[in-house]
Parts: structure tokens; sequence; C-alpha cells
């Protein structure tokens, strides 16, 4: 089992939608998560993290944080074709952040 | 600030050739990371450093690969020698520590490819 799992996507939304982007963890010890944003060709930058359960709001950007369920979300409100990037999912464990694969999404117009 | 700087951003090299990667973390950030991408393994730490001494090495892949930080505002990937599977980006980050919310912040990236 992978440290941490995402669904590789593509995931395609309307512009508009509420575009849903989880993510799970196998270490029950961690205690910080974060949602970095990758357009193709850049480098990740950090959208966003959250370490306390529940939801965790930033404009258009929620992060829910699920401990006992061991699983991280990311909602993108009012998507934009702007959003359309890989999401990388990180969870820092032993001092050390463990990134998922990504999630690809697509808003389309 | 500029950034966390890298060079070069594109490398391309034959195999068995010696490759040196650069970065410059962001002024003022204690730790420096090496991450390496791909598509069939995402983001990988390599190994990262705090106050330019090295704590984690335990991604660096085989005695191929070596990092150095002789000071705060520089490092070094050398990969010697080089090999087809190590075509790769590249990313050094840095950040101003590992508490809870410490961004790490990433640079442009080196795309490597080795031929």
């Amino acid at each position: 089992q992978k440290e941490v799992e995402q669904n590789s996507g593509p995931l395609s939304v309307p512009e508009g939608a509420i575009a849903s982007l989880n993510c799970t963890y196998s270490d029950r010890g961690s205690q910080s998560f974060f949602w970095y944003r990758q357009y193709s060709g850049k480098s990740p930058e950090l959208i966003m993290f959250i370490y306390s359960n529940g939801d965790k709001e930033d404009g258009r950007f929620t992060a829910q944080l699920n401990k006992a369920s061991q699983y991280v979300s990311l909602l993108i409100r009012d998507s934009q074709p702007s959003d359309s990037a890989t999401y990388l999912c990180a969870v820092r464990g032993y001092n050390k952040l463990i990134f998922g694969a990504g999630t690809r999404l697509a808003v389309h117009p | 600030d500029a950034g966390v700087i890298q060079s070069p951003r594109h490398e391309v090299t034959e195999m068995g050739q010696e490759v040196t990667l650069r970065c410059k973390p962001i002024s003022g950030h204690d730790y420096l990371f090496w991450y390496r991408q791909t598509m069939m393994r995402g983001l990988e730490l390599l190994i990262y450093f705090n106050n330019n001494v090295p704590i984690d090495d335990s991604g660096m892949p085989e005695d191929r690969f070596s990092a150095k930080m002789p000071n705060a505002s520089f490092s070094t990937l050398k990969i010697q020698p080089s090999e087809p599977r190590d075509s790769a980006v590249y990313f050094c980050a840095s950040s101003l520590g590992l508490a809870g919310g410490d961004e790490q912040f990433f640079g442009p990236g080196t795309r490597l490819t080795v031929l």
C-alpha cells in the first residue's frame, strides 16, 4: 500500500462546478496535510495546509480532514479553466513530506 | 526575494557522464530539500539539509548520487555516472522549518535527460 494515495484522474468538471479531490494516507501518526497545485511543466505551489479535523476554507478552496478515516480532501468551488492542473496531496511524517501521485483536474468551459 | 533558484533548467547528457545540478535556496531558510519527479514514481524526496548538514539521505537511490551544501546559499546534487533511468525533473525546495504549516517553496526544476 502506498503511503499517500490519490486517484490519478483526469477529473473533468464543467466551469462553475465544484471539484472534489480526495487523498488517503496510511500513517496514523501523520499530523500535517498539504495540498499543492502543479501546472504542466511548472513546480508545485502550496494551496493550503490543514492539521485539525474538520474543514478549513480559503477563498474558493476548502480542505477537509478526517484523521479517523485517514482521509483528506480538497474542494474547489466555482471551478475555473485556470484551475486545470495536477493537485498533489502531501502528508508530513517523520519531518518529511510524502507526496501522492497527484490528481489531474480538467475544468472545461 | 527571487525564490528558489535552480540551474541549469534543462540538461541533456549521455550515459556515463557526470551531471551536477545546482540550487540556491531562499535567504533565511534553514531547510533545503532535493526531490525527483517522474511519471512512474511521482515526487520523491532524495535528501534534505538543515543548516547545511544532511539530515536524511534515505531517498538517495544509490551511490551514484551525492549532494552537498557547502554554505547556506548553495547546494549541489551530483550524479556520477549518469544512466538513462535518472532522466527526471529534479526540484530543489527550501523552508523556514519543519513545523506544521511551514511551507516548502519549490524551485523551477531541472529537467534532466540522459541518453
